[in-house]
Parts: structure tokens; C-alpha cells; sequence
């Protein structure tokens, strides 16, 4: 383990339900990050959290909704799906936004949208 | 658009070799590069973290360069092990979150 947990480790869903990632951390960081990684891509930026505080949404439609109630915990909530929406989901943490000590990731969450 | 680029794409060698993967971007606004290795369908494990100040890290058989002027950054794996076989992606911080390639499938045979 990383320091940083991520549940579930696998989830199947349909596209009309509602779902959510889980990411924990007890590293003492302050800033949290959600990415995408999708077969044959980069790993692609979703959401960023300092201090709490969302900075960054790179253009993620709406059906992907984050939520960060203290800085040892984020949420990414699903609802409505796609089928292109099957990817890995990575959660990092670092100590702050852009910190230089390095980002620590989790395991992920495998999705796939049926 | 920060691009950061992996090249070989998959790279297959028998065991015992010493192996180079590169990486090049685009930002000369780095704060630092990060080496990851990620095995299939898992996270990523941090291997290496080259600050923008420093020119190389080492950490057992792994050493990686990092060049700014030249916006390049290697990973040197010596000896190499068929428990190396895995997927590594370099990322670089330029002070607001992290840019991947798209990494390196490494195949290391008996």
C-alpha cells in the first residue's frame, strides 16, 4: 500500500445508476487529485483539490461530480454514464498543489459501464 | 499544450541487459520529473523523483538523468530482471498538477 486507499478496487454499473469513488489518504497532504487513465491515453487530469478547495476541473462533463470534504478524503460521484466512460480512475495525493516532494497515487478504481 | 513523450513505446529484452527509456517535454517550466511503474491494471509506484535542480537520481539499479535544457529526462535499469516487466511512465510537475506520457511496456524474458 501507497498511504493512499482507494475503494472500490472494482465496480460495474449501469448507465442510468449513481455510484462513487472513494479516495483516502493519512499522509498529512493537502492537495488531491483525480485521473483518468483510458487504453492508449495519457493519464488525463480530472479534477484538483487544495486545501480543500476544487482549483481545476479540465473540462469533465458534468456527470462526473468530485467532492472533497477535508483534505484526507475525496470523492468522485458518477451518475449516467457512458460506455466510454470505462477507464481506470487514479486517485494522488501530494502535499500541496504542484508540490515538489512528489505525488503518491493509489491502486485505482477499475470502472466499466454496461 | 505541455506534451511529454515516451519513446520506445514497448521495448522487449532478454534478461541481464541494461536498457535506456526516454522521455522529452515540451514545458521548460518544470518543477521536477517523476518516474512511475505501474503493473498491469494496478496504480502507479513512484520509482524516481529528479528535482529541477538536480541532473540525476539513483535508487538501487535505477538512475535517472534529467537534462532542462534539452527538455529530456532518461531512465537507465541495470541488469535488468524479468520482475521489471511492467509499464513506466514519466510525469512531469510543472507546478500545478502532473503531465504523462503515454510510457514504456517493458517485456524482460528469461
Amino acid at each position: 500500500e501507497t498511504g493512499v486507499t482507494q475503494t472500490p478496487r472494482h465496480l460495474v454499473m449501469g448507465m442510468t445508476n449513481k455510484k462513487s469513488l472513494k479516495c483516502e489518504q493519512h499522509l498529512g497532504h493537502n492537495a488531491m487529485y483525480w485521473y483518468k487513465q483510458s487504453a492508449k491515453k495519457p493519464l488525463e487530469l480530472m479534477f484538483v483539490y487544495n486545501f480543500k478547495e476544487q482549483t481545476e476541473n479540465n473540462s469533465v462533463p458534468s456527470r462526473f461530480s468530485p467532492e472533497c470534504p477535508n483534505s484526507s478524503h475525496l470523492f468522485l460521484h458518477l451518475h449516467t454514464l457512458q460506455p466510454e466512460d470505462s477507464a481506470l480512475y487514479l486517485c494522488a495525493s501530494s502535499l500541496k498543489q504542484g508540490a515538489e516532494d512528489g505525488y503518491t497515487f493509489g491502486s485505482g478504481t477499475r470502472l466499466t459501464v454496461v | 499544450k505541455q506534451e511529454v513523450t515516451q519513446i520506445p513505446a514497448a521495448l522487449s529484452v532478454p534478461e541481464g541487459e541494461n536498457l535506456v527509456l526516454n522521455c522529452s517535454f515540451t514545458d521548460s517550466a518544470i518543477y521536477n520529473l517523476q518516474w512511475f511503474r505501474q503493473d498491469p491494471g494496478k496504480g502507479l509506484t513512484s520509482l524516481l523523483l529528479i528535482q529541477s535542480s538536480q541532473r540525476e537520481q539513483t535508487s538501487g539499479r535505477l538512475n535517472a538523468s534529467l537534462d532542462k535544457s534539452s527538455g529530456r529526462s532518461t531512465l537507465y535499469i541495470a541488469a535488468s530482471q524479468p520482475g521489471d516487466s511492467a509499464t513506466y511512465l514519466c510525469a512531469q510537475n510543472s507546478g500545478y498538477a502532473l503531465n504523462f506520457g503515454k510510457g514504456t511496456s517493458l517485456l524482460v524474458t528469461p
